[in-house]
């Protein structure tokens, strides 16, 4: 199965509310990175939290990692609709090397 | 943040056609790139993985003889899919990046491919 493993898998929150993306791994990671794709499109990247960092912060976003729970959550405030994309974790991790490992992704949907 | 221009954006080939996308990093030196294949509402699955100079290193299941890749440059990769049948049809993705870890990964802005 997959590293990273995104849940909710489809969100679907009013605009103006907060919108909380959980992404779980399996093993030893170097960082975690989030993305955003809106469709048919590339990935932007969003956060790299390192492994030794808890969290982070970038405009309206906020990254946690708990490696103890080998876990990260990406919270959206005050979201727009212009937010409306699918999120993905990946996972830079020490057993992978060099390559990064996506998770399923979370679509977020923000209504308008 | 940097880029990394792919190209072409949308192609329809034939089947039994060749087809080649490119994979650029505009204003830095990408000493990994990436190829990655995504199906509709799921997410990246890692083809393979390309240092520059050296043979790309494919996942299991991928097929090295039917996806080419070659890392000519610092600053291009390219993904030729041979032969291509209508199953090859997906949306393919790089990225690539200058460091080893700890940095993060530039994507292209991907290739709709459609076989017909």
């Amino acid at each position: 199965s997959q590293q990273g493993e995104e849940d909710p898998q489809a969100l679907s929150i009013q605009e103006g509310e907060n919108a909380t993306m959980n992404c779980s791994y399996k093993t030893s990671i170097n960082n975690l990175q989030w993305y955003r794709q809106n469709s048919g499109r590339g990935l932007v990247h969003l956060i790299l939290i390192r492994s030794n960092e808890r969290e982070k912060h970038s405009g309206r976003l906020r990254v946690t990692l708990d490696t103890s729970k080998k876990s990260s959550s990406l919270l959206i405030t005050a979201s727009r609709a212009a937010d409306t994309a699918s999120y993905f974790c990946a996972t830079d991790g020490i057993d992978y090397g060099q390559n990064f490992v996506f998770g399923p992704g979370t679509r977020l949907s923000v209504l308008p | 943040g940097a880029v990394v221009s792919q190209h072409p954006s949308r192609v329809i080939c034939k089947s039994g056609t060749s087809v080649k996308i490119e994979c650029r990093s505009l204003d830095f030196q990408a000493t990994t790139m990436f190829w990655y294949r995504q199906f509709p509402k799921q997410s990246l699955m890692l083809m393979a993985t390309s240092n520059e100079g050296s043979k790309a290193t494919y996942e299991q299941g991928v097929e090295k003889d039917k996806f080419l890749i070659n890392h000519a440059s610092l600053t291009l990769s390219t993904l030729t899919v041979t032969s291509a049948h209508p199953e090859d049809s997906s949306f393919y993705i790089c990225s690539a990046r200058a460091g080893v870890s700890n940095t993060e990964a530039f994507f292209g802005q991907g290739t709709r491919l459609t076989v017909v």
